[in-house]
This record gives C-alpha cells, sequence and structure tokens, in this order.
C-alpha cells in the first residue's frame, strides 16, 4: 500500500532555531514529492522536487529528495514565530493525471 | 484574481439534512479534487475530476457524490448527513498546461453534522 510518512508529527521550537523536518515514501511509480504548508485555511505551496540531490531553496526554507532512499527533509533557519504551521508533504504518483498522496504533515510551533 | 472559492466555509447540520458544499476556481483549470482531513490526520483524496463530465471516486470511500456539470465548479454533496461525516473537506484544482505541478488548493468548509 502506497504510504507517506512523516516525523516528527510535532516539534516546538523558539525564534531563531533551525529545524529538519522529515518525510519518507512508499509510493508505486513515484512522479514528484511537494511540500505545503498549511496554516488556518488552505495549504500553501512550498516546493516541487523530482531530481535526487538537487536542493530547491526559498529564502530561509530549502528542501531536497534522495530517490535511492525514498525520503525527503524540508529545512527550516532562523524560525519565526510566522513560520508556525502544519508542514505537509505529497507524492504524485504515475498512472494518474496530478493525484497525491498527503503525509499526516508535522505541526511546527514557533515561540518567540 | 484567479482564485478557488469554497462556501460555506463552516457548517453545522442536523442528521439526516441533505447538503451541498460547492467549491468554484476562476482559473479555467481541468482538474479538480476533493480532500477530507480529519484533525490531526492527512488530507485523503475522496472525489476527482478530470474535466466537465468527468468525475471518479478516490483513494477513501465517501457516501459523498460530486458533479462536474461546468469546467469551474465542482460541488460535493451529502444526501444525508450523519456524524461520521464531520471532518474538514478541501477543495483543489489544477491545471493542464505544461509546468502546472501544484495543486491550489480553496479555504475549506468545516462541517460538523450533530
Amino acid at each position: 500500500e502506497d504510504k507517506v510518512v512523516q516525523s516528527p508529527l510535532s516539534l516546538v521550537v523558539h525564534e531563531g532555531d533551525t529545524v529538519t523536518l522529515n518525510c519518507s515514501y512508499e509510493v508505486t511509480n513515484f512522479r514528484s514529492l511537494l511540500w505545503y504548508k498549511q496554516e488556518k485555511k488552505a495549504p500553501t505551496f512550498l516546493f516541487m522536487l523530482t531530481s535526487s540531490g538537487i536542493e530547491k531553496k526559498s529564502g530561509r526554507l530549502s528542501s531536497i529528495l534522495d530517490k535511492k532512499e525514498l525520503f525527503s527533509i524540508l529545512n527550516i533557519t532562523a524560525t519565526q514565530t510566522g513560520d508556525s504551521a502544519i508542514y505537509l508533504c505529497a507524492v504524485k504518483y504515475g498512472g494518474s493525471q496530478g493525484n497525491l498522496i498527503f503525509g499526516k504533515g508535522t505541526k511546527l510551533s514557533v515561540k518567540p | 484574481e484567479a482564485d478557488i472559492y469554497q462556501t460555506p466555509r463552516y457548517l453545522v447540520i442536523g442528521t439526516g439534512k441533505k447538503i451541498t458544499l460547492e467549491c468554484s476556481q476562476t482559473m479555467g483549470h481541468d482538474k479538480m479534487y476533493w480532500y477530507q482531513q480529519d484533525p490531526g490526520m492527512e488530507l485523503h483524496l475522496i472525489h476527482y475530476s478530470y474535466g466537465v463530465n468527468s468525475t471518479e471516486k478516490g483513494d477513501l470511500s465517501s457516501e459523498s457524490t460530486v458533479s462536474r456539470i461546468r469546467t469551474e465548479h465542482f460541488p460535493l454533496t451529502l444526501e444525508s448527513a450523519r456524524p461520521s461525516h464531520t471532518s474538514q473537506y478541501l477543495c483543489a484544482s489544477l491545471g493542464s498546461n505544461r509546468g502546472a505541478y501544484e495543486q491550489y488548493f480553496g479555504p475549506g468548509t468545516r462541517l460538523t453534522v450533530t
């Protein structure tokens, strides 16, 4: 059965800390891995990764994919209270047109 | 402004009522999706559509039904709501042009069935 597993499920840090969120997957016909940030409303897109070893970076956020070991990490440096959210990992799989399998998410709380 | 809308945002309703959750997008996307998300749990795909008059059931079995009569509109209906239907329902869309790879999500409808 296809699955996406995120860890930790929740994390509490202080402003300025660096955090690493993990996502491992077992998905048939893997096509790409996506990271979303979900605050109180809709998930918003962060990154899409298709190739191993190529880091995607946006400001203080960065992510990398390892297709051999079947995992991805999302790093956030110099965390701010505005980074508090649920971070979702999703895998797009082949044989469909854009369908995603989601992990449960990591709930990040950044305290001042 | 291109966007994806869901109404209502919050709904509290009694058991046995028929309800329709609305989802509309102004981006002209062919593909649309409905997800169900319980607190602390992952999003589960319950329905999807690749275009007008095309609907499919997702990975999670659901008693709801959907229709896609217009490209921009993808409503979800529960004929007889039950407390087990209490959840958050998220609608998403995806374009078919090259380079379209991220699903855009609506704000969600939080449904409570008493």
